[in-house]
């Protein structure tokens, strides 16, 4: 079964400032879509960013990047020139192929944006 | 194009009775997956329709049921609410070639 970690459970930045988070899944597949979602505190979970596993570059949203190292399976995100608004739960998830299977999370990271 | 509708947003039970949520996908998403979310044991899968079939389905006691209609909208069930099934529950659809899962606002299920 696919697992996935996030290790920190809370951070905490300066507004304008770069933070990471950081996630780790366990998998034997080799095609599979990792997620960072967004959790406000409105609930609605967003999508920041998709990354495929067939794809060796990292996947970039604007002020959002990954750094996805498949061979370790680690698959960070990165945030630029924080602002108050990034403020959120940031979960990471996987999934090997959405025809048949389900999104595993992981427990959530909540980030603080201080300004 | 209108997002995941979910309702209600609230919910108030007692013990014992039961609830129905709604969730209607995206249009053209025929595939609508729900999950639970508590602050102990995190986001959880309930279950899966895809074309009014469950494919895929969660750990979760048969008191939790869902169905979907030809229209793709969504509805699940609990029956006999416990106290622990108080939780935020979450639907996601997804299209047929999907890369990934849009969520809707969510319901607040609170059992007192």
């Amino acid at each position: 079964a696919q697992t996935v970690t996030q290790s920190q459970p809370e951070m905490s930045v300066q507004e304008a400032e770069t933070v990471t988070l950081s996630c780790t899944y366990d998998t034997s597949e080799n095609n599979y879509y990792l997620f960072w979602y967004k959790q406000p505190p409105s609930r609605q979970m967003i999508l920041v960013i998709r990354q495929e596993a067939y794809k060796q570059q990292n996947a970039t949203e604007n002020r959002f990047s990954v750094n996805f190292q498949k061979a370790a399976k680690s698959f960070s995100l990165k945030i630029s020139d924080s602002q108050l608004g990034d403020t959120a739960m940031y979960f990471c998830a996987f999934i090997q192929n959405f025809g048949n299977e389900k999104l595993t999370f992981g427990t959530g990271t909540r980030l603080t944006i201080i300004p | 194009k209108a997002g995941v509708t979910q309702t209600p947003r609230y919910l108030i039970k007692t013990r014992g009775q039961q609830v129905t949520l709604s969730c209607s996908p995206i249009s053209g998403h025929r595939s609508v997956s729900w999950y639970q979310q508590t602050p102990g044991q995190g986001l959880q899968f309930l279950f899966e329709y895809f074309s009014e079939t469950q494919r895929n389905k969660g750990n979760f006691p048969g008191r939790f049921s869902g169905r979907q209609f030809s229209n793709s909208r969504s509805e699940m069930n609990v029956s006999t609410l416990e106290l622990g099934d108080s939780a935020l529950y979450l639907c996601a659809s997804s299209s047929d070639r999907g890369t990934e899962a849009f969520f809707g606002q969510g319901t607040r299920l609170t059992v007192v």
